[in-house]
């Protein structure tokens, strides 16, 4: 079975410029849910996604946004880039309902360089 | 809001036991887990507690009181590989919606 696959795995952008990440979910797994990762602010949490529908959001500015198409596969988006962007952006992905178990199962995530 | 507090970093012998805690302040809590993250990889999940009490998983244990808005992961018997960062992870609301704890380091010596 495969993993959760996160694409592309490097990426340096340009202030100012816009982002899109990709994340492939577990088959099976129809939820997906989006962390950003920095040294300073831990693991925060970005929005969760579940049948193309965004059902939790973190507390990131509208510049970060993301959606999830009907084979659960996600993407998340950031536009006009901010040097503070730079962090490693992990997916995760889970059964819903919880089924007995919360299990995430995350993806090697996608480092996000912005100069 | 949420949050989860973590020491920063914990010291342990190899072959010893360590208790990592997590305290929490949090609505509509209904749960907590417990994730490792080595350097340069992925968090992976090691246990999740619903109900007050201990959860057993190999040399991995975890404890949650409610009451107290207290868990804690216990490791025994510390392998070398054991060092790492591990987070508690609080979730709530009637989705996927979980909160990271602010993270511990551990480091085991020899």
């Amino acid at each position: 079975k495969a993993g959760v696959t996160q694409t592309p795995r490097y990426l340096i952008k340009t202030r100012g410029q816009q982002v899109t990440l990709s994340c492939s979910p577990i088959s099976g797994h129809r939820s997906v849910s989006w962390y950003q990762q920095t040294p300073g602010q831990g693991l925060q949490f970005l929005f969760e996604y579940f049948s193309e529908t965004q059902r939790n959001k973190g507390n990131f500015p509208g510049r970060f946004s993301g959606r999830q198409f009907s084979n659960s596969r996600s993407e998340m988006n950031v536009s006009t880039l901010e040097l503070g962007d730079s962090a490693l952006y992990l997916c995760a992905s889970s059964q819903w309902p919880a089924q007995g178990s919360t299990e995430a199962f995350f993806g090697q995530g996608t480092r996000l360089t912005v100069v | 809001g949420q949050s989860l507090e973590q020491p920063s970093e914990v010291t342990a012998v190899e072959g010893a036991i360590v208790q990592i805690n997590c305290t929490y302040q949090t609505s509509g809590f209904y749960g907590l887990s417990w994730y490792q993250q080595h350097d340069g990889g992925a968090p992976t999940f090691l246990s999740y507690n619903a109900l007050d009490g201990l959860e057993e998983t190999g040399r991995f244990s975890s404890f949650l009181s409610r009451s107290d808005s207290y868990g804690y992961l216990l490791l025994q018997e510390l392998q070398m590989k054991d060092s790492a960062s591990y987070f508690c992870a609080g979730h709530s609301g009637g989705y996927q919606k979980v909160t990271f704890g602010t993270g511990t380091k551990l480091q085991v010596i020899p």
